[in-house]
């Protein structure tokens, strides 16, 4: 069974700081995909990051990046500078082929 | 042009009507989803159709029926509605090992 683990609820940053959300996954599926969302109070679900997980490399997307950890299946999501517009629920996904599985996810909130 | 719609985006209604929401996606995607998030904002599968056809189908109650006419196209009908119903319903669309692209989210509320 596949399973996704957000285990901070909420957090709050401070404007301009830096602040990592954290997510722990298990699958025994050797090839898999990995995504960190944002969801704004706006409820539109966007695409903030993805990581393959055969590549060894940490996807970064200009603020945004990942710290990934496959053997102890750890996903984090870096997010730099905060800005107000990063204040969201931010939900990690594991896709391995046929399905997502999606975390509880954390509610951020970046404090001006 | 919007990749994944929904309509409608609200809906109020009473205990015991039936309503659907539909959902189309013009990203050429053969794999479709809905999904349930509550007020605790917990993501749930409800169904998944890959070219028409019922991949996943999670445990969801039989009021639930999806319907698949072309695969651009997954509506979602609902029989005899429930309190406990009351959600964020969102569509979803995907190509086989890439991301997922949310429609808006339809927020249904039953009194």
């Amino acid at each position: 069974a596949q399973t996704v683990t957000q285990s901070q609820p909420e957090m709050s940053v401070q404007e301009a700081e830096t602040v990592t959300l954290s997510c722990t996954y298990d699958t025994s599926e050797s090839n898999y995909y990995l995504f960190w969302y944002k969801q704004p109070p706006s409820r539109q679900m966007i695409l903030v990051i993805r990581q393959e997980a055969y590549k060894q490399q940490n996807a970064t997307e200009n603020r945004f990046s990942v710290n990934f950890q496959k053997a102890a299946k750890s996903f984090s999501l870096k997010i730099s500078d905060s800005q107000l517009g990063d204040t969201a629920m931010y939900f990690c996904a594991l896709y391995t082929g046929n399905q997502f599985y999606f975390g509880t996810g954390t509610s951020l909130t970046v404090i001006p | 042009d919007t990749a994944v719609s929904q309509t409608p985006k609200y809906l109020v209604t009473q205990m015991g009507n039936d309503k659907s929401i539909k959902c189309e996606q013009n990203l050429g995607h053969d794999t479709m989803y809905w999904y349930k998030q509550d007020s605790k904002k917990f993501l749930k599968i409800m169904f998944s159709y890959n070219n028409k056809e019922l991949i996943i189908n999670e445990t969801v109650p039989n009021r639930f029926s999806p319907k698949s006419p072309d695969k651009a196209h997954l509506n979602l009908h609902i029989n005899s509605l429930e309190l406990g119903d009351s959600a964020v319903y969102f569509c979803a669309s995907s190509l086989p090992w890439s991301e997922q692209f949310f429609g808006p989210g339809t927020r249904l509320t039953v009194l």
